[in-house]
Order: C-alpha cells, then sequence, then structure tokens
C-alpha cells in the first residue's frame, strides 16, 4: 500500500521549459490536491479535485494546470516554467465521506528552475 | 493575505522541554484546526487536530489549546524528545457551505530543534 506517489523526485529545468508532476493515490479518495512549499510562506494550494472530473483553482494558481485524469491521479503541468515556480511541490488526497478526515500527502517533488 | 498566521518562525529546545508554537487565524468561518508534522525529506502528516467546541485536546505529550474568542490556538509538546525535531504547521478549513470546506489553509511553518 504505498498511499500518495508522486514522480518524479528531483528536477531541473531551464525558464520558459515545460513539464508536468505526476500524482497517483491507491486509497480510492475522492479528494485530491496540488500544494507548493515555500521556506516561510508555509503550504499554499495550487488547484484542487474535489471528484473525478472536477478541479478549481487554490491559493496561487497562476501559471499551473491540472488534469484529473481518473479517481487516482491528479497531474499539475507547469507550460513555460519561470524561476518564481522554483518550490518543493506536494500532492495529497483525502476521503470526503467523513467530515475533515486528514490530508495524505506525498514525499513531494522537489523542482528548480533556472 | 495569509488568513493563518504561525510563530516563531523556528524553535530550539532542550531536551526535556516543552515547545509551544502558536497560530492565529482571521476567518470566523473556520471550525477544523488541524497541526501537521513534516520530517525532512517526506510530506506533512497529521499530527492532532482541534474543533472549536472544546478548549483543549490532548494525545500523548502533545497538546491544543484553542481560545476562539482570541482566534487562537497553539500546539504544546511536553517533555520534547530530539525526535519531536520536525517542521510543524498549523492549518484550519472551514464548516460546509463557507467555501473553505476540506480545503486546508496553512501557517508559514516552525521549524523545532530538540537538543540532546
Amino acid at each position: 500500500n504505498a498511499g500518495v506517489t508522486q514522480t518524479p523526485k528531483f528536477q531541473v529545468l531551464k525558464t520558459g521549459q515545460s513539464m508536468t508532476l505526476q500524482c497517483a493515490q491507491d486509497m480510492n479518495h475522492n479528494s485530491m490536491y496540488w500544494y507548493r512549499q515555500d521556506p516561510g510562506m508555509g503550504l499554499r494550494l495550487i488547484y484542487y479535485s474535489a471528484s473525478e472530473g472536477t478541479t478549481d483553482k487554490g491559493e496561487v494558481p497562476n501559471g499551473y494546470n491540472v488534469s484529473r485524469l481518473n479517481k487516482r491521479e491528479f497531474s499539475l503541468r507547469l507550460e513555460s516554467a519561470a524561476p518564481s515556480q522554483t518550490s518543493v511541490y506536494f500532492c495529497a488526497s483525502r476521503e470526503t465521506g467523513r467530515t475533515n478526515s486528514p490530508l495524505h500527502f506525498g514525499n513531494g517533488t522537489r523542482l528548480t528552475v533556472t | 493575505q495569509q488568513q493563518v498566521k504561525q510563530s516563531p518562525q523556528s524553535l530550539i529546545v532542550q531536551k526535556g522541554g516543552i515547545s509551544i508554537i502558536n497560530c492565529a487565524y482571521e476567518n470566523t468561518a473556520f471550525d477544523y484546526f488541524p497541526w501537521y508534522q513534516q520530517f525532512p525529506g517526506k510530506g506533512p502528516a497529521l499530527l492532532i487536530a482541534i474543533r472549536p467546541d472544546v478548549s483543549e485536546k490532548k494525545e500523548g505529550r502533545f497538546t491544543i489549546s484553542f481560545n476562539k474568542s482570541a482566534k487562537q490556538f497553539s500546539l504544546h509538546i511536553m517533555d520534547s524528545q530530539p525526535g519531536d525535531s520536525a517542521t510543524y504547521f498549523c492549518a484550519a478549513s472551514g464548516a460546509p457551505g463557507s467555501g473553505n470546506t476540506g480545503k486546508l489553509i496553512f501557517g508559514q511553518g516552525t521549524t523545532l530543534q530538540v537538543k540532546p
């Protein structure tokens, strides 16, 4: 039982390049989230998907797109990477059948944009 | 606009001491206040959580104190151990219909170091 799996673990991009961060969960959770973590800023919500087929913007969506491919997978795409997108990206999922169920996080993707 | 403000940014405590981390929130629609613990190279994991109908919740050495009128809550780690060294995040989310249901808003994080 792997929980939430993120790939890749590390990535270096040049400004203007594109890439997709992959996330998959095996807990049959309905809701999935993408956060970014920056020093002194905590974790900020980029996009979330309350259920398969729906996606919504979070606090900091500019420069990102997402796809909820199926119930298991939720990907985050950077179309034209910028140095300001250098960060650690975390995917999370949660069960929505009960109120305030905990978020289950992956181990993150560390992205550097030069 | 930072809806959840956390302090201090970093904290050093001797083994056996008490670690205290504070958070303040602005949105009165928040009704769920968890704390997450993160070890280096890992994602955050739920440590303990509280709802505003109680003023305190204790789980082992970890206690949340909640002050609804002041819109503040804090994490106390009693008898702190080197294994508690990690980054701690407070968070908040709103009641159904508030627009913040299920979406956790995190504080800035506190890096705790417990010295042997």
